[in-house]
């Protein structure tokens, strides 16, 4: 079965500095992975994805993330973050074992950034 | 290009009774899914639904039950409610197209608060 581990349950980050939401995950075969990110009282906003291919991808509102296979990690990374960044990360992956498409998320990391 | 649209946002139930939520996909896509978000369990796959035929069911009792109509919306049913089924129910599409690698588009979500 696959997982997925957060384990930071809150990151904070001043303005203007880079920031680095961190992911582990566990699967059997290819990881497909994701980040979403969440506003209060909203639903899920696609990030970027990890399918196949280079390391480093690149998402929505300046984020990237740095697929590392050997450290089984898919951290989230912006290198100015911006008041408007704070809220609620979660990352996820296929799982592709299901018979059908399911995402497994992990507990979500929120992200204050301080002005 | 209107995204997923659920119905009510809101809504406060007693225990005992019976909701039903409501998910219209993006236009085109046919695969409708559906979370539950608690704090204490994050993020849970529900079930999946294309072409009218429910194709995988998460770790749920009965009680929750889910149908696609010909036109691709869905709809979602918790009976005999109870207090931990208080809860944001997030509905998600996607282009079963884009298999293994498309990502899912979430809706607002239906926030339920069961008394």
């Amino acid at each position: 079965a696959q997982s997925v581990a957060q384990p930071e349950d809150q990151v904070n980050v001043a303005e203007g500095n880079p920031l680095t939401v961190k992911c582990t995950y566990s699967v059997s075969g290819n990881p497909y992975l994701f980040w979403y990110v969440q506003y209060p009282n909203r639903g899920l906003q696609f990030l970027l994805k990890y399918i196949t291919g280079d390391n480093l991808v690149k998402g929505s509102y300046g984020f990237e993330a740095e697929f590392n296979k050997s450290q089984t990690s898919f951290h989230l990374k912006k290198p100015s973050a911006l008041v408007s960044d704070s809220a609620l990360y979660f990352c996820a992956v296929r799982d592709l074992g299901a018979g059908s498409y399911q995402l497994t998320f992990g507990k979500g990391t929120k992200l204050s950034v301080i002005p | 290009k209107a995204g997923v649209t659920q119905t009510p946002r809101y809504l406060i139930k007693t225990r005992g009774q019976q909701v039903t939520l409501s998910c219209s996909p993006i236009s085109g896509h046919r695969s409708v899914s559906w979370y539950q978000q608690t704090p204490g369990q994050g993020l849970q796959f529900l079930f999946e639904y294309f072409s009218e035929t429910q194709r995988n069911k998460g770790n749920f009792p009965g009680r929750f039950s889910g149908r696609q109509f010909s036109n691709s919306r869905s709809e979602m049913n918790v009976s005999t409610l109870e207090l931990g089924d208080s809860a944001l129910y997030l509905c998600a599409s996607r282009l079963p197209s884009s298999g293994n690698t498309g990502e899912l588009f979430f809706g607002e979500g239906s926030r339920l608060t069961v008394l």
